[in-house]
């Protein structure tokens, strides 16, 4: 199994500015993933976060928006950037531990609410 | 359609009561993920399965890999399990890629 911790665990934004959220695991990780999940919505998948290089984006999900670095095997950020009312969800950190092992463990997620 | 559909949506029960949650899919899939999610928005893995039945404590999740279809349950049933419950399963066969269903909002009355 793993432990992840994300920081901040919400926070209160105003619009046009970003804000850069952590995700900490306690031990190495093959892949990282940040998902959003928007009120009412299930979860929706950002990007994979790979350790390294540049981050792999899903449809609809750009780098300048969502900027992502991940420098080692336990640690990765993601950037909401220049914040709308329409980027206020809660964020979450996955990982999954091994190669061959598809289950994947989340994070506690950051609420983000941008008024 | 989606991918992932779950049943019901919302569930109330009182303290003590067995409860059922479906989770139907359209893809083929390697593994099937059920997840708890509480209100403050943390999720937990509760299960990972690819065939058959598993079971922790209170919970048992099983899956007819044939049907397309898995269940959780969840015995005698406590307020401390009101939460979302989540079924989750890969993009494609093999994939990390994950897909969710809406999840179901469960609420235990004491």
């Amino acid at each position: 199994s793993a432990v992840i911790s994300q920081k901040p665990s919400r926070d209160i934004c105003q619009r046009g500015t970003s804000l850069t959220i952590q995700c900490q695991v306690d031990s190495q990780v093959t892949m990282m993933f940040w998902y959003r999940q928007q009120p009412g919505q299930s979860l929706t998948l950002i990007a994979t976060a790979n350790q390294g290089s540049e981050a792999t984006y899903e449809s609809g999900f750009v780098i300048d928006k969502f900027p992502i670095s991940r420098p080692n095997l336990t640690f990765s950020t993601l950037t909401v950037s220049n914040m709308s009312p329409e980027d206020s969800s809660i964020y979450l950190c996955s990982v999954q531990t091994g190669a061959l092992n598809n289950e994947q463990f989340f994070g506690p997620g950051t609420r983000l609410t941008v008024l | 359609k989606n991918e992932v559909e779950q049943s019901p949506q919302n569930l109330t029960a009182q303290e003590g009561e067995f409860i059922t949650i479906n989770c139907s899919y359209s893809v083929g899939i390697s593994a099937l993920h059920w997840l708890q999610q509480h209100p403050g928005g943390g999720i937990v893995s509760l299960f990972m399965l690819s065939s058959g039945k598993k079971k922790h404590g209170r919970l048992i999740a099983t899956i007819n890999i044939q049907e397309k279809h898995s269940s959780l349950h969840i015995t005698a049933s406590h307020p401390r399990d009101s939460a979302v419950y989540i079924c989750a399963v890969p993009l494609i066969q093999g994939a990390q890629k994950l897909v969710f269903g809406q999840g179901t909002r469960l609420t235990i009355n004491p």
